[in-house]
């Protein structure tokens, strides 16, 4: 079955550990988009990708890293996890140029202790 | 800065009614609006999108878009239970970023 998928679904982290989460699509879509959603904050974007090779930072990418070695995968870093990292993260693709429609993955949840 | 207001909510109508929400947006560049419907717990999906001004239905859901007044809005006609949920609305620049409003939870009373 298309779509996204994101591992792991939920994680408990100690702080300064390095956690990597999963990303991965098989929609062959163009773009890549890593979320944070925070309750009353709403989604915020951290990272993205337009194309295989390429990166570009959101509105929230201090602390994260990403990385976009082939289409279908997304890595989202987190070199020395902090207390405010605890969030749900949601992975995304689009067909940049088709629509521009954003299809969301089922979220990690991240809980930084 | 970009922004997207959603009318505050929550929402509470009868099943049956009409659910009507509401969302504003600060550029007036922006190309592509869409509406995503979040269950609690869950990721958001999509169930509308829209591109140009006027009216799109798709089932009991219409989007209404009027560029000039930086506004679009969606409808739930005949509301059921299992509407209930947070709906996003989602506004894409020009490079191809999409900014989210905070979200409107609606409840649909049995």
């Amino acid at each position: 079955i298309a779509g996204i998928t994101q591992a792991p679904t939920s994680q408990i982290l100690a702080a300064g550990r390095r956690m990597t989460l999963r990303c991965t699509q098989d929609m062959r879509h163009n773009a890549m988009y890593w979320y944070r959603q925070d309750l009353g904050l709403g989604l915020r974007l951290i990272h993205y990708s337009n194309t295989a090779g390429t990166t570009g930072k959101g509105e929230v990418p201090d602390g994260y890293s990403v990385s976009r070695a082939n289409t279908d995968d997304f890595p989202l870093t987190l070199a020395s996890a902090v207390p405010s990292q605890t969030s749900v993260y949601f992975c995304a693709s689009s067909d940049v140029g088709g629509g521009n429609e954003q299809f969301f993955g089922p979220g990690t949840r991240l809980t930084v202790l | 800065q970009k922004e997207v207001e959603q009318n505050s909510g929550p929402l509470s109508v009868p099943e049956g009614a009409i659910a009507s929400l509401n969302c504003t947006y600060s550029d007036r560049g922006s190309q592509s609006f869409f509406w995503y419907r979040q269950y609690s717990g869950k990721s958001p999906e999509l169930i509308m999108s829209i591109y140009s001004n006027g009216d799109k239905e798709d089932g009991r859901f219409t989007a209404q878009l009027n560029k000039a007044s930086q506004y679009v809005s969606l409808l739930i006609r005949d509301s059921q239970p299992s509407d209930s949920a947070t709906y996003l609305c989602a506004v894409m620049e020009n490079d191809y970023k999409l900014s989210f409003g905070a979200g409107t939870t609606v409840t649909v009373r049995a």
